[in-house]
């Protein structure tokens, strides 16, 4: 079965730097990567979704790696703002699977 | 305003009780899920759909029940035997059940048994 880990489970940062989150499963079977944010008690936001067939993704200040070989993907966030401050969820959608299989998450916090 | 919309957003419930989550959309999706989260714990799935009137179960299905009679409702009902209720609740859509396309989430119930 998938399973998916993500380290550290906790981060704190000073406003400004770049920093990276790490996601890493079992399985490289996989179809796609996704990465989520979760403020909160509230719902997801849907980040940015990796096909199996890509290497990287990218929106504005994120960036996101896969490396389906070795059952690894980044998000890398740049120049970070108090406002980035969330649990962020990585999961993975498997071969032949209809659900996604989620991590644990890692509360950031940006200290301003 | 298209989204996916959860009520209510607290519920406390008795044991031995049935309760019901609802979870609507107006986005079109054909595909919806069920996820619960709990504390230091990946969300995990407890039933899906992929078209009307047809649902499967998920990873924890013991103790809970859907159905699907409307494309944009997909209720949850938590029945007296799930052992341990108290949690948070996703509901969450796709365009269809495809691997390529992303699930969007409602806001969520969190269910307390008192």
């Amino acid at each position: 079965k998938q399973e998916v880990t993500q380290i550290p489970a906790a981060l704190s940062v000073p406003e400004g730097e770049n920093l990276v989150l790490n996601c890493s499963f079992t399985d490289s079977a996989i179809y796609n990567l996704q990465w989520f944010r979760q403020d909160p008690g509230k719902g997801l936001t849907s980040l940015l979704l990796i096909q199996s067939s890509q290497r990287e993704q990218t929106s504005g200040r994120l960036n996101a790696s896969l490396d389906k070989s070795s059952g690894r993907s980044t998000l890398y966030i740049a120049a970070s703002q108090p406002g980035d401050s969330a649990t962020y969820l990585c999961a993975v959608r498997a071969t032949g699977a209809n659900n996604l299989f989620f991590g644990t998450g890692t509360r950031l916090t940006v200290i301003p | 305003d298209g989204g996916i919309t959860q009520s209510p957003k607290y519920l406390f419930r008795k044991e031995g009780q049935n309760v019901t989550l609802s979870c609507e959309q107006n986005l079109n999706h054909d595909a919806m899920y069920w996820y619960r989260q709990d504390p230091g714990q990946g969300l995990r799935l407890i039933y899906y759909s992929q078209i009307v009137n047809d649902f499967q179960k998920g990873d924890i299905a013991e103790g809970y029940s859907v159905s699907r009679e409307k494309k944009e409702s997909f209720p949850l009902t938590v029945t007296s035997a799930q052992k341990n209720p108290t949690a948070f609740y996703l509901c969450a859509s796709s365009i269809a059940p495809s691997t390529a396309h992303t699930q969007y989430f409602g806001p969520g119930t969190r269910l307390t048994v008192l």
